[in-house]
């Protein structure tokens, strides 16, 4: 149980273009779902906490317009890197929870580069 | 602010050695606190967690930690390490009950040479 998927798995895109990356939970209902960013050799860095059907809380430093989140469903939140630039490319991880619940489940994870 | 260390980059041992990965935090109220494992091309796992009770926490793959409040630790161990627990190590902590967000350590990466 706790599975959480993540499409695609990698992707390229050129400077300039949007792209939309998934997180489902597949086992359970997510109130709460989680985006990260990785990067090389460093822990995971907190982008923004989503709860189904609100806006999404983002950290400081994370630009709300750029990185557009959208929690619709209680297994479904989706990340929206909005005119990519290279500086952009990482390693998206999202994670889910159920309401009430401490644990986390990790997605695998989403390796972006733009060229 | 709450923060998560993991003295240990990078950890070498030969099979069968015992682990121990540091795991410190700075929180002064209530805590929770998770290993997640990360291997090779994979994603995080959950390896063990603390809320409350038993301060030594038995998890997953023969691994276990032991939280001591009074050292504002958390460390991993395992007595007899295996090929296959060659991984990144996460150390995690979670504030604020079901509401709050989880700060990670920078982790570990592990290297066992068979």
């Amino acid at each position: 149980g706790a599975v959480v998927s993540q499409h695609p798995s990698w992707v390229i895109c050129k400077s300039g273009t949007s792209v939309k990356i998934e997180c489902r939970s597949l086992d359970f209902q997510a109130t709460t779902m989680f985006w990260y960013r990785q990067f090389p050799k460093q822990s995971l860095m907190l982008m923004a906490t989503s709860n189904e059907g609100s806006k999404a809380t983002y950290e400081q430093g994370v630009e709300k317009d750029k990185f557009l989140i959208n929690h619709a469903s209680l297994t479904l939140s989706t990340l929206t890197v909005t005119s990519a630039h290279p500086e952009d490319s990482s390693f998206y991880i999202c994670s889910a929870k159920q309401r009430g619940e401490r644990t986390q489940y990790f997605g695998p994870g989403t390796r972006l580069t733009v060229l | 602010a709450q923060s998560v260390s993991q003295h240990n980059h990078h950890v070498i041992l030969s099979e069968a050695a015992s682990l121990e990965l540091g795991c410190n935090y700075s929180y002064g109220g209530t805590v929770n606190l998770f290993w997640y494992v990360q291997y090779p091309g994979q994603h995080l796992q959950l390896l063990l967690k603390y809320f409350s009770g038993d301060p030594l926490v038995k998890g997953i793959k023969g691994f276990e930690a032991e939280f001591i409040k009074s050292k504002f630790s958390f460390n991993l161990r395992k007595p007899s390490v295996q090929w296959s627990d060659t991984a990144e190590y996460f150390c995690a902590a979670l504030a604020g009950g079901s509401q709050g967000n989880l700060i990670f350590g920078k982790g570990t990466k592990l290297s066992v040479k068979p």
